[in-house]
């Protein structure tokens, strides 16, 4: 069964901060690694997927990365607008996508 | 414009009761979900459905149904509905089933008391 694993659960930064997010997992056949950004009352967001060990990807402020057995999500300098809850999933030879339980991130100004 | 949608927003009813929830996605996707976001906020998948083809995830109760007009909409019915049953429900698409980003609905919040 695959399964995912967020930490931490709740991360307090203040503007400019930088952190990392991560979330470890185990699957049967790895077929993509996918970070979304969900806020309160709204549907997940999609943000980056990883296919590979070393592949990394960057928007604005985010980095994702990705090892075999783990994915980090580097906030740099994070903005009070970047306060969300960040989920990653993952999506094995069954196709179907597992959730993490999510880092509910706040960022003070 | 709206790329997946979903109605109703909010939806209370009491125990016992048949309910419908629609999804309707624009994107010319190939591959609809329906997930469940429990008060912990885990989602979990509860259907696939791509080109006639469903995959069920086997924790779902047969009390919820998904039904497909065609391609573009992806409802889900819900008989007999249980106090367990309230949840936030997702409606998502993506392109192709494997390895494809998947977009989300807004979500129906529904209450049953």
């Amino acid at each position: 069964e695959d399964q995912v694993t967020q930490s931490p659960e709740a991360l307090r930064l203040q503007e400019g901060e930088s952190s990392s997010l991560n979330c470890s997992y185990t699957v049967s056949g790895l077929r993509g690694l996918f970070w979304y950004r969900q806020d309160p009352g709204k549907g997940p967001e999609f943000l980056f997927t990883l296919y590979s060990a070393g592949e990394e990807k960057e928007k604005e402020r985010l980095k994702a990365t990705l090892t075999k057995k783990e994915s980090f999500l580097h906030i740099t300098a994070p903005k009070p607008e970047d306060s969300a809850t960040y989920l990653c999933a993952v999506q094995g030879a069954g196709n179907m996508l597992t959730f993490g339980g999510g880092t509910r991130l706040m960022v003070k100004p | 414009d709206t790329a997946v949608s979903q109605t109703p927003k909010y939806l209370v009813t009491q125990m016992g009761n048949d309910k419908s929830i629609k999804c309707e996605q624009n994107l010319g996707h190939d591959t609809m979900y329906w997930y469940k976001q429990d008060s912990k906020k885990f989602l979990k998948i509860m259907f696939s459905y791509n080109n006639k083809e469903l995959i069920i995830n086997e924790t779902v109760p047969n009390r919820f149904s998904p039904k497909s007009p065609d391609k573009a909409h992806l409802n889900l019915h819900i008989n007999s509905l249980e106090l367990g049953d309230s949840a936030v429900y997702f409606c998502a698409s993506s392109l192709y089933r494997s390895s494809y980003e998947q977009y989300f609905g807004p979500g129906t919040r529904l209450t049953v008391t």
